[in-house]
């Protein structure tokens, strides 16, 4: 079955430090890739998505690359900010008729201090 | 602005009680509504879901008679945890799509804490 892997947080960070939350996937077609943030008190928003091997899924300055080879869909920003403080979520969705149920990884908390 | 809402944000109950965890599309039918549930470090997992009018489609390994779903109208779905202990504790989140462009919106969650 289809299942996400994500780094386990929290990750802690200074400002305009540089971002990478590990993410992989297993999966047994040719899913899309998602990136979803919550912020405190809020839910679940997307983030970002890429949909096939080799897109690359940006947003807000964040990005991440579809590689197919790796199985990995890594989340980076170069430089963060304390409001990007937030757990993030990795998943993966077989979409259909522009609809899917996503399969989530555990979530990583960032935490940005100024 | 939130597109979903999820009420309570916080229970904490005594084992044995029933809690009930409400989730409203805002300003759009859902015809669908999907419930989460996230124990601590674990993956946010799939439980149930809800089709206004009709039964719950529950995933493999989720007790129906445990978690009653009830989907009255196209913006309202209900969570009922019967019978709750300690091992129920956990984070639940629901969701619902909004047309025309199916788009996934989450409620802000809701914390569970069975004494």
């Amino acid at each position: 079955g289809n299942s996400v892997t994500q780094m386990e947080g929290p990750v802690t960070l200074s400002e305009e430090a540089f971002l990478t939350i590990n993410c992989t996937y297993t999966a047994t077609g040719y899913p899309s890739l998602f990136w979803y943030v919550q912020y405190p008190g809020e839910g679940l928003q997307l983030l970002l998505k890429a949909t096939k091997a080799d897109d690359k899924g940006s947003n807000k300055g964040f990005e991440a690359t579809y590689r197919k080879e790796t199985t990995s869909f890594h989340l980076e920003k170069g430089s963060v900010q304390v409001s990007d403080s937030a757990v993030y979520f990795c998943a993966l969705g077989e979409e259909s008729g522009g609809s899917y149920i996503p399969t989530f990884g555990r979530g990583t908390s960032l935490i940005v201090h100024p | 602005g939130a597109v979903v809402s999820q009420h309570p944000s916080r229970v904490i109950c005594k084992s044995g009680t029933s809690v009930k965890i409400e989730c409203r599309s805002l300003d759009f039918q859902a015809t669908t509504m999907f419930w989460y549930r996230q124990f601590p470090k674990q993956s946010l997992m799939l439980m149930a879901t809800s089709n206004e009018g009709s039964k719950a489609t529950y995933e493999q390994g989720v007790e129906k008679d445990k978690f009653l779903i009830n989907h009255a109208s196209l913006t309202l779905s209900t969570l009922t945890v019967t019978s709750a202990h300690p091992e129920d504790s956990s984070f639940y989140i629901c969701s619902s799509r909004a047309p025309p462009l199916n788009i996934q919106y989450f409620g802000a969650g809701t914390r569970l804490s069975v004494l």
